[in-house]
């Protein structure tokens, strides 16, 4: 069966500092992968998209960036936090765009800029 | 970017009754519906998907009308257990990604 996991699942960094959030997918090939940030009573926005390998789609300018370097790893980074990316990031994925079966969603990082 | 709109709620409701969630999406080419659970601090997790037809799993019925476009959430008999935050989800035409609504808060009481 297929898994997702995310790490680590709580973060507390200082404004300034960087960043790095790995996500990989076990049990499945070529996933669509994405990047949400939950920000504290607010929806879902999604940050980043991947369809391969070194494919990233940006979909908010921010200070973050995402990598694929492998099939199955999706990393969500910052050279510099800000007090505003405090947020539960989630990582998911998808078989294809998801259009049948939805997405599957990591545990999530909970992380805190302060 | 489409829109998808819910009551954001809090539903309080009791103990065996009964609750249906609204959501409405803009993009009238939209394919694939689904309803997510969230629970506090937690991921969403995927509830059902909603097919043209309506779906029924347990005491949970979603229902599509397309012509109007929206999908509703049907609970019967609530449990304390079913407190949670309630996602729409929609895929719409010409994105590759799903949109999820903000949510509706149900809170079941005792």
């Amino acid at each position: 069966s297929q898994t997702i996991h995310q790490w680590p699942a709580t973060l507390v960094q200082p404004v300034g500092s960087p960043l790095s959030l790995e996500c990989t997918v076990e049990g499945t090939s070529n996933p669509n992968l994405y990047w949400y940030r939950q920000a504290a009573g607010r929806g879902l926005q999604l940050l980043f998209y991947s369809v391969g390998i070194g494919q990233i789609s940006s979909e908010v300018p921010q200070n973050l960036s995402a990598s694929r370097p492998q099939d199955r790893q999706f990393i969500l980074s910052s050279k510099k936090l800000l007090l505003s990316d405090s947020g539960f990031y989630l990582c998911a994925w998808s078989v294809s765009a998801g259009l049948l079966y939805g997405y599957t969603f990591g545990s999530g990082t909970r992380l805190t800029v302060v | 970017r489409k829109e998808v709109e819910q009551d954001p709620g809090p539903f309080n409701v009791p103990e065996g009754a009964t609750v249906a969630f609204n959501c409405t999406y803009s993009n009238s080419a939209s394919q694939s519906f689904f309803w997510y659970r969230q629970d506090c601090r937690k991921e969403p997790k995927l509830l059902m998907s909603v097919y043209s037809s309506g779906n029924e799993d347990g005491r949970f019925t979603a229902q599509l009308n397309r012509a109007s476009q929206y999908i509703s959430l049907l609970i019967r008999d609530s449990k304390l257990s079913d407190s949670a935050t309630y996602l729409c989800v929609v895929n719409e035409e010409g994105y590759s990604t799903l949109t999820f609504g903000k949510g509706t808060m149900l809170l079941v009481s005792p």
